[in-house]
């Protein structure tokens, strides 16, 4: 099955910084990969995705890259902001299996 | 709409106690999780179900069941609770459209076994 590796497991960057997590997959008939955000003591909530005929999607701040290849797919946040600080968890598919999800990223924005 | 509601929020139970939390979506997805949440293992699937009246198992089945009588509730049923499963559960409904898929997650239940 889906094995999802998810790094660092922490990150402090200083407010205004960017800040990048990586992710690698294991499946390569994986196809869909998208990030869910939780705030200290809330539900995770989807923030961004990508499907695999896709290379990169932006939203604002936010921006995912996929590279199939290698297998891996990573998560961009610029101009980072004290309410960025969150776990951020990564997780693929092939869509119509269920999510398998990483073990999440602890980022500090530090004002 | 209310989204996905999950109760209790919070339960302390007794080694070999049975309970059942509740979980209810009324968005009409025919997708629904469980999942727990443990401090560095991230969010582990326990069981799902793709349908009323279809269920399957997850990353972490053993010790839980779940049932599916209709689209709106997927309860988890823990059968004689042990210290290892205190966690955080969540549950999570969703709905998939031309290969993706948003979960949308239940506000949570912490429990604690004793």
């Amino acid at each position: 099955g889906e094995n999802v590796e998810q790094h660092p497991s922490t990150l402090s960057v200083q407010e205004g910084d960017s800040a990048v997590i990586k992710c690698t997959y294991s499946d390569s008939a994986s196809n869909y990969f998208p990030w869910y955000k939780q705030e200290l003591g809330k539900r995770p909530q989807l923030i961004i995705d990508i499907r695999s005929n896709v290379g990169e999607k932006k939203d604002q701040r936010i921006a995912v890259t996929l590279n199939k290849t290698a297998k891996h797919f990573s998560l961009h946040i610029t101009e980072t902001q004290p309410e960025d600080s969150a776990v951020y968890f990564c997780a693929a598919s092939q869509g119509n299996t269920p999510l398998v999800f990483g073990k999440g990223t602890r980022l500090s924005v530090i004002a | 709409n209310a989204g996905v509601t999950q109760t209790p929020k919070f339960q302390v139970l007794k080694t070999g106690q049975s309970m059942t939390l509740q979980c209810a979506q009324d968005m009409n997805h025919e997708y629904m999780s469980w999942y727990r949440q443990d401090p560095g293992m991230g969010l582990r699937l326990i069981h799902y179900s793709v349908g009323a009246g279809i269920t399957d198992q997850g990353e972490v089945p053993n010790g839980y069941n779940v049932s599916r009588s209709t689209t709106e509730d997927f309860p988890l049923r823990l059968l004689s609770a042990a210290p290892s499963q205190t966690s955080v559960y969540f549950c999570a409904s969703s709905h998939r459209d031309g290969g993706k898929e948003t979960q949308y997650f239940g506000p949570g239940t912490r429990l604690l076994v004793l």
